[in-house]
């Protein structure tokens, strides 16, 4: 069974750092894309950053590029979000979640972790 | 990486049928066979509906169909159930290996 555990989440000043767990199980990890995906109170999805299986390739959202960093361990089927600079605006429940192999779509989505950005 | 468009509700009686758009631009919808539906529970994560316009997961029912015309994608769900009352977003692969979400409609079963 595929899971996926988010951890990291918390309040945290404005300008501040913070970094993001997702913690995978149930599949060989190193075989697919992953992706964070934030959805702030009350409103929709962002997809925010994604990074192939193998960690070499990455991409952002025009939001977040250049203030978030996203990485990979794949000896511990880990997936991290390194977020700086962070802004009121960046205050969300973050997802991480599996990109299907062959099919680019998220197919598997974790429970969730909140960072609040607060002054 | 601008938001495809959904009405922010719909709403159809038990045993209807209800139609849900989601229309993109040409960097998205248009040009791939990559739009994905996802219904979202009250406090619970995103769950995966519809995949390559469509396809459905295992699991999911085939009251749930995808199609695409253009700029614009749509999700049917026929025989609406109470249980069906959730919030859809649409989301889409684009060209700049990136996804885009829709803002999310808002379904109630009367």
């Amino acid at each position: 069974e595929v899971q996926l555990l988010e951890s990291g989440g918390g309040l945290v000043q404005r300008g501040g750092s913070l970094r993001l767990s997702c913690a995978a199980s149930g599949f060989t990890f190193s075989s697919n894309a992953m992706s964070w995906v934030r959805q702030a109170p009350g409103k929709g999805l962002e997809w925010v950053s994604s990074i192939r299986g193998s960690g070499i390739n990455t991409y952002y959202a025009d939001s977040v590029k250049g203030r978030f960093t996203i990485s990979r361990d794949n000896s511990k089927n880990t997936l991290y979000l390194q977020m700086n600079s962070l802004r009121a605006e960046d205050t969300a429940v973050y997802y991480c979640a599996r990109v299907k192999s062959m099919a680019p779509t998220h197919d598997y989505w974790g429970q969730g972790t909140l960072v609040t950005a607060s002054s | 990486q601008s938001a495809l468009t959904q009405p922010a509700s719909v709403s159809g009686s038990p045993g209807q049928s209800i139609t849900i758009s989601c229309t993109g631009t040409s960097s998205d919808v248009s040009d791939y066979n990559y739009v994905s539906w996802y219904q979202q529970q009250p406090g619970k994560a995103p769950k995966l509906m519809i995949y390559d316009v469509t396809s459905r997961p295992s699991g999911v029912s085939n009251r749930f169909s995808g199609s695409k015309s253009g700029n614009t994608a749509s999700l049917t769900i026929s025989g609406l159930q109470a249980e069906d009352e959730a919030d859809y977003y649409c989301s889409s692969y684009s060209n700049t290996n990136t996804w885009v979400f829709g803002g999310g409609t808002k379904l109630t079963v009367l």
